[in-house]
C-alpha cells in the first residue's frame, strides 16, 4: 500500500501571497488531519477532515483552510503569508472510525516565507 | 487547556537503555502516543497506550499511569539509528492528539 503522499516537498513563498499544499492519504482512508510543525512549537494540529467535512480544528486564524475531495484527498490553503508561517506542514491519515486515532504521516511540505 | 511535557534533547550510548519521559495534562484524556521521527522524514507510530502499565514490542517498551499524568518510553540495547525525536503525543475526548515538542535523542558510539 502507497503511504501519504504530500507535494510540494518544498515551497519558498514571500509574504502576503498564498500558497496551496496537497495530501493524498492511504487508500482507504477517510480521515486527514493537517499538522504545523517548528522547532519551538513541536506539532500543532490544524484540521480535520472526514468524508469530505470538517470535523475537528485547531487553533488557527482564519487564514488557514482546508478542505476535503470525495477521493478523500485534501488540500490546505494558507493566505497573506506571515513570516511566522515557515514551518513543516504534515498531513496524516486515518481509517477514521472515532476509536481509530493512529495516525501515518506523510513526509510533510517545508514552507519558507520570506 | 492541554499542556505536554518532555526533555528537549538527550544522549545516550549505544548499546545502553534509555528511558524518555513524558508527563501532560489535558482535559478528556483518551490515550497516549509516542512516535518516532527522523530528520527530514515523517513522524512513525512507536506505541499506544491507554491502559496503565507497561507496553513491550521488541526493544521499546511504552508505561502509563493515567492518575500520574505519566508516560514513559523505553528503548533497550540502542543502536546508532535510533538518533531521531521521540514524540509524546495525548488524545483526548474529543478525539484530537495533542503532541510535546519532542525529545531529539542521539545515541553515541
Amino acid at each position: 500500500k502507497a503511504g501519504v503522499t504530500q507535494t510540494p516537498r518544498y515551497l519558498i513563498k514571500t509574504r502576503g501571497q498564498q500558497v496551496t499544499l496537497s495530501c493524498s492519504p492511504i487508500s482507504g482512508h477517510r480521515s486527514v488531519s493537517w499538522y504545523q510543525q517548528t522547532p519551538g512549537q513541536g506539532l500543532q494540529f490544524l484540521f480535520e477532515y472526514f468524508s469530505e467535512t470538517q470535523r475537528n480544528k485547531g487553533n488557527f486564524p482564519g487564514r488557514f483552510s482546508g478542505r476535503q475531495f470525495s477521493n478523500s484527498r485534501s488540500e490546505m490553503n494558507v493566505s497573506t503569508l506571515e513570516l511566522g508561517d515557515s514551518a513543516l506542514y504534515l498531513c496524516a491519515s486515518s481509517p477514521g472510525d472515532r476509536g481509530e486515532r493512529k495516525l501515518f504521516f506523510g513526509s510533510g511540505t517545508q514552507l519558507s516565507v520570506l | 487547556g492541554q499542556n505536554i511535557d518532555q526533555p528537549t534533547e538527550m544522549t545516550a550510548t549505544e548499546g545502553a537503555i534509555v528511558q524518555i519521559n513524558c508527563t501532560y495534562q489535558t482535559s478528556g484524556f483518551n490515550g497516549l502516543f509516542w512516535y518516532q521521527q527522523h530528520a527530514g522524514e515523517a513522524p512513525t507510530f512507536l506505541s499506544y497506550n491507554v491502559l496503565d502499565g507497561l507496553e513491550e514490542k521488541g526493544r521499546f517498551s511504552s508505561f502509563l499511569s493515567r492518575s500520574k499524568g505519566y508516560s514513559y518510553l523505553l528503548l533497550k540495547e540502542l543502536q546508532m539509528k535510533d538518533s531521531a525525536s521521540y514524540l509524546c503525543a495525548a488524545k483526548t475526548g474529543a478525539n484530537n492528539l495533542f503532541f510535546g515538542t519532542g525529545t531529539r535523542l542521539t545515541v553515541i558510539p
